[in-house]
């Protein structure tokens, strides 16, 4: 069975802090992706970045970067330089790969609430 | 970019009737949705994938004849919930696979009340 653990539950920072978000998995799956969404009050998911488990390079977009680690079975998510803007929940999701490619039905964390304060 | 959208977006409904959600891709083609349940400040939850022209499959705990699902078209998954009561209020996204691409899209989700 596949799951994911989002060990922090909420986390508040000052603007211009830096702060990472972290993200465990578990899967018997040899090709799998995971992937970062973040949900605002609003509720609507936006997506920030999918990996699948054979690309290991971290990955930087703008002040968001990646770091996945298929040793320690995680992904975590760093924001540089936190803006209020980027307060919201957090959720890291993992799904099956095979030939359903990318989309299979997705196993989400309980998510990290991150408040980030002025 | 691919969009997905959802109807109603808010509803509030009376105990033992029944509500029905849409879930529409609109510029894609999608074989395969699924449907997600997030109670507040609780994560996503898989409740059930549906396949254009043949019965949802539903994931353990669901009941499949409380949330009806029917995937008509290629574009359009409807969600069903049969004599609602106030324990299913809950925020209901569904996400829709791209036939061509597998790329996998969420709707802005619908949030039921019932009272």
């Amino acid at each position: 069975a596949q799951k994911v653990t989002q060990a922090q539950t909420e986390i508040s920072v000052v603007e211009k802090e830096d702060v990472t978000l972290d993200c465990v998995y578990e899967t018997r799956d040899t090709t799998y992706y995971l992937f970062w969404y973040k949900q605002p009050p609003s509720g609507e998911l936006v997506f920030l970045i999918r990996r699948n488990s054979f690309d290991e390079q971290n990955e930087i977009s703008g002040r968001y970067s990646w770091n996945f680690q298929k040793s320690t079975s995680s992904f975590n998510f760093t924001i540089t330089a936190s803006q209020v803007v980027d307060s919201a929940v957090y959720f890291c999701a993992l799904s099956e790969g095979g030939n359903t490619g990318t989309a299979s039905k997705l196993t989400f964390g309980t998510g990290t609430r991150l408040q980030v304060m002025l | 970019g691919a969009v997905v959208s959802q109807h109603p977006s808010r509803v509030i409904c009376k105990s033992g009737t029944s509500v029905k959600i849409e879930c529409r891709s609109l510029d894609f083609q999608a074989t395969t949705m699924f449907w997600y349940r997030q109670f507040p400040k609780q994560s996503l939850m898989l409740m059930a994938t549906s396949n254009e022209g043949s019965k949802a499959t539903y994931e353990q705990g669901v009941e499949k004849d409380k949330f009806l699902i029917n995937h008509a078209s290629l574009t359009l998954s409807t969600l069903t919930v049969t004599s609602a009561h106030p324990e299913d209020s809950s925020f209901y996204i569904c996400s829709a696979r791209d036939t061509r691409s597998y790329e996998q899209y969420f709707g802005p989700g619908t949030r039921l009340t019932v009272t």
